[in-house]
């Protein structure tokens, strides 16, 4: 099945930092999605992006599809950005999601 | 105005226990999952069903059974509760069936 590689595993930043995760996929697929999961669990969806790129506020993201991968920039940290981001992708056109390990990001003040 | 909405939050059960845990979702989406994380934070599938009929059921032991009574509900029901059990369980819901769409705050099982 379809792997799905996040980059880095563990990521502490200073307040105000600027930061880029990354995410490889291994197949062809038709949608991506970025979430941001707080520490106290709760799972939000930051971005739907099969291509292109997308801003909302702080962050944004490049999807390329022709090249498995997907990038994820977060300007001027604060520390409610600390939790971790997650990237998934639907294998093929009608199935649920595949989700990376994540990247367990800490911003410190 | 939530989304998908799962209930309890937390669930703390002994082992060999019988429990439910409910999901509902107000979009009018056509599929709704189940999901479980691991103490590692890995998120897996479980179950999706569109239209209340199910249509993935990955490598999930049988004490867990989805019921769909709607397509605006799909509830989670676990017998003979074992300690491996512990986890979150995520509920979410899209308008295809590609997995995209919003998930519930999780419910914690905790069986001891």
């Amino acid at each position: 099945g379809i792997q799905v590689e996040q980059s880095p595993p563990d990521l502490i930043l200073q307040e105000g930092a600027n930061s880029t995760l990354r995410c490889n996929f291994s197949d062809s697929v038709n949608n991506l999605q970025w979430f941001h999961q707080n520490p106290w669990g709760q799972l939000i969806n930051l971005f739907y992006i099969p291509s292109g790129t997308k801003q909302n506020g702080r962050l944004s993201a490049t999807t390329v599809a022709t090249e498995r991968y997907s990038l994820l920039y977060i300007s001027s940290s604060q520390t409610t950005d600390s939790g971790v981001y997650f990237c998934a992708v639907p294998p093929q056109g009608n199935t649920p999601l595949v989700f990376g390990k994540g990247t367990r990001l800490s911003v410190i003040a | 105005d939530t989304a998908v909405s799962q209930t309890p939050k937390y669930l703390v059960t002994q082992m060999g226990n019988d429990k439910s845990i409910k999901c509902e979702q107000n979009l009018g989406h056509d599929t709704m999952y189940w999901y479980k994380q691991d103490s590692k934070k890995f998120l897996k599938i479980m179950f999706s069903y569109n239209n209340k009929e199910l249509i993935i059921n990955e490598t999930v032991p049988n004490r867990f059974s989805p019921k769909s009574p709607d397509k605006a509900h799909l509830n989670l029901h676990i017998n003979s509760l074992e300690l491996g059990d512990s986890a979150v369980y995520f509920c979410a819901s899209s308008q295809d069936s590609s997995g995209s769409g919003l998930f519930g705050q999780g419910t914690r099982l905790t069986v001891v």
